[in-house]
């Protein structure tokens, strides 16, 4: 298994730039989320999935894009870079998001994205 | 809203020093609480969990009691190592609008020297 991955691993865009953030798990999870980090934040969720064709938003969704149409993969568009959206992005996936039990969320190594 | 606080970091400890970690919460209902650990370049990764008042979460030498009379979950270790060095944060788990979310604290930089 590889897990949870994200591509790519490091990115620089210029103000107004559009991107794609990819990220995919085999391990058949239900639940896939986005997050953004940044320094003396901790960890803030941008949008959430719990299936395809399933989404919603999180604490700080503007300015991001999401759509699941597999269980594997969960990108995470920016359509208008800006530099407020410098930041370090992870994906995180759970076996499930429902019911009030919790399932231990993996989450991807990562992409550093830097808005210039 | 429900929402974790975490002591500031760095905490700069020699080897083999006792680590505490404090952690409070604000929840509505009965929240499952965690640790994750962030290495340097990498995800995160959960160290250790409970799920109900007085449950201790225990995992490489970590410990954590879940305590609802305070809404604390402090992080402590009685010997720490070069290797414990980095990023902790502190969760609580969300149950809204029928789906499960985590909300972290803003996180407590460990450096640990020999």
């Amino acid at each position: 298994n590889a897990g949870v991955t994200q591509t790519p691993k490091f990115q620089v865009l210029k103000t107004g730039q559009s991107m794609t953030l990819q990220c995919a798990q085999d391990m058949n999870h239900e639940y896939m989320s986005w997050y953004r980090q940044d320094p003396g934040m901790g960890l803030r969720l941008i949008h959430y999935s719990v299936g395809a064709g399933i989404t919603d938003q999180g604490e700080v969704p503007n300015g991001y894009n999401v759509s699941r149409s597999t269980t594997e993969d969960f990108p995470l568009r920016l359509l208008s870079a800006a530099p407020s959206q410098t930041s370090v992005y992870f994906c995180a996936s759970s076996y499930s998001g429902t019911g009030g039990s919790y399932n231990e969320q993996f989450f991807g190594p990562g992409t550093r994205l830097t808005v210039l | 809203g429900d929402s974790v606080t975490q002591m500031e970091g760095p905490v700069t400890l020699s080897e083999e020093a006792f680590l505490t970690i404090n952690c409070t919460y604000t929840a509505t209902g009965y929240p499952s609480l965690f640790w994750y650990v962030q290495y340097p370049g990498e995800g995160l990764q959960l160290l250790l969990k409970a799920t109900k008042a007085d449950d201790k979460g225990s995992n490489k030498g970590f410990e954590a009691t879940y305590r609802k009379e305070t809404t604390s979950f402090h992080l402590e270790k009685g010997s720490v190592q070069v290797s414990d060095s980095a990023v902790y944060f502190c969760a609580l788990n969300a149950f809204s609008g029928g789906y499960n979310k985590l909300i972290f604290g803003a996180g407590t930089r460990l450096a640990v020297h020999p």
